[in-house]
């Protein structure tokens, strides 16, 4: 069985330019996450989502980050204008109503 | 107080020791909690599920205590390859927050 698929798997980009980041969850699950991953500030939870609508999304650290989930096989995570403070692994995960999360490979972003 | 701490270690012992991590909450409505662990580079993967008191999986016990409102980690036997950074989720109404992680080195 596919697990949770993401792209890219690292990114290296400017200052200033838009990021992409994208997320296929596995099917059947319910509940999508974003999370981001730094040495200083640990495994950060961005938003979530059920059943593809966003029910929380306080960790967003900013308007420059926006995330969207337009049917239940797709999730994407934005960041424009990129900073290089954005610098991260960012994990996706997905779930059941149970909790347990099944992450992605991650993201590696580097922002110059 | 954070919604979930942990003591970010590193926790060194040898081989075939025991070891126990703790983790705290805030949350005193979470109802299920998760130890995940992750390898260097990797991405976390669930260890064990606790759903009531505690949860015993082979070498790896899991114990809650509502009342002072924590969540405790015991590996026995330790082997090389339990090296890695151990986090704790107690789930709150599905927002799962994770703690910063306790890194357990298991050396010869």
């Amino acid at each position: 069985d596919a697990g949770v698929i993401q792209s890219p798997r690292h990114e290296v980009t400017e200052m200033g330019q838009e990021v992409t980041l994208r997320c296929k969850p596995i099917s059947g699950h319910n509940s999508l996450f974003w999370y981001r991953q730094t040495m200083m500030r640990g495994l950060e939870l961005l938003i979530y989502f059920n059943n593809n609508v966003p029910i929380d999304d306080s960790g967003m650290p900013e308007d420059r980050f926006s995330a969207k989930m337009p049917n239940a096989s797709f999730s994407t995570l934005k960041i424009q204008p990129s900073e290089p403070r954005d610098s991260a692994v960012y994990f996706c995960a997905s779930s059941l109503w149970t909790g347990e999360l099944f992450f992605g490979e991650g993201s590696r972003l580097t922002v110059l | 107080r954070k919604e979930v701490e942990q003591d970010p270690g590193p926790f060194n012992v040898p081989e075939g020791a025991t070891v126990a991590f703790n983790c705290t909450y805030s949350n005193s409505a979470s109802q299920s909690f998760f130890w995940y662990r992750q390898d260097c580079r990797k991405e976390p993967k669930l260890l064990m599920s606790v759903y009531s008191s505690g949860n015993e999986d082979g070498r790896f016990t899991a114990q809650l205590n509502r009342a002072s409102q924590y969540i405790s980690l015991l590996i026995r036997d330790s082997k090389l390859s339990d090296s890695a950074t151990y986090l704790c989720v107690p789930s709150g109404f599905q927002k799962l927050v994770f703690g910063t992680g306790t890194r357990l080195l298991v050396s010869p």
